[in-house]
């Protein structure tokens, strides 16, 4: 079982319809970042976050410490919203501690 | 001016041969990184380097030997290239190594070992 779970895997969507992407970890963390790859490769830096919730444009993020677990929500979808999101989350413990362990992605198409 | 800046973009080159890409980054971060994305799309971190001192060595076999000439650069050298070396090399870098805040990528090298 990977340390870092997400869902979907994959998940289609009409334009304008409201998406969320679920990630669940399995270790202490000390921080969960969302990352988009967009098809032509490139890797843009969404949301880090510790605690609670952060919102930025169509995009929020939410995180439950306790339950392990973290969503990122997608208002209003676009097709220009389809990429591949990536749950990451940094250790807090270990020999490993302080590194970075990814989750699957999920593939998010948006039709117009 | 991009933040973090690799090169070359893609490398083809045949088996056994010793390869390198660069990586540089202009935004003053104190940690930079290096990580593997595989055919199936997954992220795995290879090395960090924080002040030019590598912090983590990720099982990566000693034919991968990254150098920070300063803490701008970090250079991936690769000795004797196999077959699943293929993949896309994605260099990163953070404000620093205690509290990283946000991630910086560069756009990838793509690496394609014949």
């Amino acid at each position: 079982k990977n340390e870092v779970e997400q869902s979907p895997q994959n998940l289609t969507a009409q334009e304008g319809e409201f998406i969320t992407i679920n990630c669940s970890y399995s270790v202490g963390i000390s921080a969960l970042h969302w990352l988009q790859q967009h098809p032509g490769g490139g890797i843009v830096s969404l949301f880090m976050l510790s605690s609670g919730k952060k919102k930025h444009g169509r995009l929020i993020a939410t995180i439950n410490i306790q339950e392990k677990h973290s969503s990122l929500h997608i208002t209003a979808s676009h097709p220009r919203d389809s990429a591949v999101y990536i749950c990451a989350v940094r250790l807090l413990h270990g020999g490993s501690q302080g590194n970075l362990i990814f989750g699957k992605g999920t593939k998010l198409s948006v039709k117009p | 001016d991009t933040a973090v800046s690799q090169t070359p973009k893609y490398l083809v080159t045949q088996m056994g041969n010793d390869k390198s890409i660069k990586c540089e980054q202009n935004l003053g971060h104190d940690t930079m990184y290096w990580y593997k994305q595989d055919s199936k799309k997954f992220l795995k971190i290879m090395f960090s380097y924080n002040n030019k001192e590598l912090i983590i060595n990720e099982t990566v076999p000693n034919r991968f030997s990254p150098k920070s000439p300063d803490k701008a650069h970090l250079n991936l050298h690769i000795n004797s290239l196999e077959l699943g070396d293929s993949a896309v090399y994605f260099c990163a870098s953070s404000q620093q190594w205690e509290n990283t805040g946000e991630l910086f990528f560069g756009e990838g090298s793509r690496l394609t070992v014949l």
